[in-house]
């Protein structure tokens, strides 16, 4: 089946390193979303990629789909205490179903 | 507007006992899904529904079952709770399988 792997699994930065988190699939999706998830909170979903080569910009966070779209990564320059949390990308190839990545979760030091 | 509203928040089982978890978004949403998140597992699709009477399974969907008689509610149905099945579930609603999904606010459910 479809598997989508994140990595790494956990990062520790101080407050205004930057931040990468990356997503990998085995097959070519058709589009990949990304969601945050504070912590004892639950998945809120950032934004939405669907072309080859995309990226998209909020604030602080860039978020890029790749050229075979097979990966995508989400990357937080000058990080906060705010950014803190549990990052997951989900995609999907075909079917009606989104499988979502394990994960990264975040950590700031203040 | 409340969103997607899941029920109970916590819950505590004993092995072999049934139960229901509640799920209702008010968004008019026609595709809703359950997830159960486990520690270094992600969020794992238990079973899904495109549409009021159309439901289907996911990753993982045994020991469970769900309905969706009407657009609004998606309930989970524990049949003989396991220890395996303590974790955090998630009921999530789209406009369509590739929108933005609508998350609730979780059950904890632990079985002893």
């Amino acid at each position: 089946g479809q598997q989508v792997m994140q990595i790494p699994q956990y990062q520790h930065v101080q407050e205004g390193e930057d931040f990468t988190t990356y997503c990998n699939s085995s097959t070519t999706l058709s589009n990949i979303q990304w969601y945050k998830q504070r912590p004892g909170g639950h998945p809120v979903f950032l934004i939405q990629l669907v072309k080859s080569g995309e990226v998209k910009k909020q604030k602080r966070l860039t978020f890029q789909f790749g050229e075979a779209k097979k990966n995508s990564s989400l990357h937080i320059t000058a990080t906060q205490t705010t950014d803190v949390g549990t990052y997951f990308c989900a995609g999907t190839n075909t079917g009606n179903q989104f499988y979502f990545g394990t994960g990264t979760s975040l950590t700031v030091i203040p | 507007n409340a969103g997607v509203t899941q029920t109970p928040k916590f819950q505590v089982l004993k092995t072999g006992q049934s139960m229901t978890l509640q799920c209702a978004q008010d968004m008019n949403h026609e595709y809703m899904s359950w997830y159960r998140q486990d520690p270094g597992m992600g969020l794992r699709l238990i079973h899904y529904s495109v549409g009021a009477g159309i439901t289907d399974q996911g990753e993982v969907p045994n020991g469970y079952n769900v309905s969706r008689s009407t657009t609004e509610d998606f309930p989970l149905r524990l049949l003989s709770a396991a220890p395996s099945q303590t974790s955090v579930y998630f009921c999530a609603s789209s406009y369509s399988w590739q929108g933005a999904y609508t998350f609730g606010s979780g059950t904890r459910l632990t079985v002893v």
